[in-house]
């Protein structure tokens, strides 16, 4: 099993439409989470860290299930700009190593 | 503030030569991170060190590769001889060890080719 694991997709949703994308790790003794973004050629960029009581940034939320070892993301009223891979990541505190899902492909269309 | 740099941006050379990129991390952090993605293979941690000292290098392909980090500003990546399979965008990245939550964060990329 994989540490980290991510449908790979393509999502290809509307604008407008709501997409959530989860995500599930193997490590219980993970204490830190995160969603990156990455465009096209471009780096992984931070889009918000994964806090246990879950948290909202405008039409982004995420949410953290310890029990069941997973994490997700919501993306409300989606955007032509939100076209992008979407990247879990969760931090093994034992290596300090940051473990990266293979990401989620988003596609929004016009 | 200035994020994590990288140079060059962009390097094309022949097969054989010796290659050499630099990152400078984010000042006050104590983890530096080497990664290269491909198509092929995603993105892939090659080493990364803690205060300066190399911590896990398992990622490292091969005695071709070499990294160092000289001070807490300055790290390099080698590849010595250069061969076409290491074509790939080769990221840094950096962040600070103390506390939870503390994010990753990259460098703009080298974008190596290898003719």
């Amino acid at each position: 099993r994989k540490e980290v694991e991510q449908d790979p997709g393509p999502f290809n949703v509307p604008e407008g439409a709501t997409v959530a994308f989860n995500c599930t790790y193997s490590n219980s003794a993970s204490q830190s989470f995160f969603w990156y973004r990455q465009d096209c050629r471009k780096e992984p960029k931070l889009l918000m860290s994964v806090y246990s009581s879950g948290n909202e940034d405008g039409r982004f939320t995420a949410q953290l299930n310890r029990a069941s070892q997973y994490i997700s993301l919501l993306i409300r009223d989606s955007k032509l700009s939100d076209s992008a891979t979407y990247l879990c990541v969760v931090l093994d505190s034992g290596t300090y190593k940051y473990i990266f899902g293979t990401g989620t492909r988003l596609k929004v269309l016009a | 503030d200035a994020g994590v740099i990288q140079s060059p941006r962009h390097e094309v050379t022949e097969m054989g030569q010796e290659v050499t990129l630099r990152c400078k991390p984010i000042s006050g952090h104590d983890y530096l991170f080497w990664y290269r993605q491909t198509m092929m293979r995603g993105l892939e941690l090659l080493i990364y060190f803690n205060n300066n000292v190399p911590i896990d290098d398992s990622g490292m392909p091969e005695d071709r590769f070499s990294a160092k980090m000289p001070n807490a500003s300055f790290s390099t990546l080698k590849i010595q001889p250069s061969e076409p399979r290491d074509s790939a965008v080769y990221f840094c990245a950096s962040s600070f060890g103390q506390g939870l939550n503390q994010p990753q964060h990259f460098g703009d990329g080298t974008r190596l080719s290898i003719l």
